[in-house]
């Protein structure tokens, strides 16, 4: 089944204290992409990647931080959470020649920073 | 900055009704795309709009786009409760970069 993963689906944490969200696709995706979901705001962007060890800021990057090691994995990397990153994260995923298809989002990660 | 603002950001539907949500952006572009998300789920594509004058129609609802105006809408026809959901629009950029709308949460009443 094509399908964008994201682990863990919940995590609390303590402000200062590193975390790892993965996400991992199985359709051979080029582009992938994380977004954070915020009541009144809709989703912003916080980076994307084009392909392997190609990667950008988005709206929101600060405190953020990323990789694309492989083709399938975008991990999200939070290297010192503070409170006002507490949100609902999403992964995403397309193919090249995205702009035909609408992107795959994975399930969500809710993350609450104490 | 592309700006993108969807109205109203609150619907309260009667069942069997029409409505009608409204995504506006502020720069050119000829890409939007239509999400549904239920509550704690994730984002269903429900459309994608590429073309200046494009319709798409799945079942009651119904997307389109006016580059020129800069402005998509999605109708609904008849409404039924399992509509029940937040839309979003989202506008593409050439930075590869999707900008999503707030968000139009639809509730639909008997």
């Amino acid at each position: 089944e094509a399908q964008v993963t994201q682990n863990p689906r919940y995590l609390i944490t303590v402000t200062g204290k590193k975390l790892t969200v993965t996400c991992s696709q199985n359709m051979n995706h080029e582009y992938m992409s994380w977004y954070r979901q915020d009541p009144g705001l809709g989703l912003r962007q916080i980076y994307y990647s084009m392909n392997v060890e190609v990667t950008d800021k988005g709206d929101v990057p600060e405190g953020y931080k990323v990789s694309r090691k492989e083709k399938r994995n975008f991990p999200l990397i939070l290297e010192s959470p503070s409170p006002n990153q507490t949100s609902l994260y999403f992964c995403a995923s397309t193919p090249a020649g995205r702009w035909k298809e609408a992107q795959y989002f994975g399930p969500g990660t809710r993350l609450l920073v104490l | 900055e592309l700006k993108v603002e969807q109205n109203p950001l609150f619907l309260s539907m009667q069942e069997g009704k029409n409505y009608t949500i409204y995504c506006n952006y502020s720069t050119t572009s000829d890409r939007l795309y239509w999400y549904r998300q239920d509550p704690g789920k994730s984002l269903e594509s429900l459309f994608v709009l590429l073309s200046n004058g494009a319709v798409k129609q799945e079942g009651r609802l119904m997307a389109s786009l006016d580059t020129k105006a800069r402005l998509s809408t999605l109708h609904i026809t008849a409404a039924v409760h399992d509509l029940s959901a937040t839309y979003f629009c989202a506008v593409d950029t050439p930075r590869y970069k999707l900008s999503f709308g707030a968000g139009t949460t639809v509730t639909v009443r008997a």
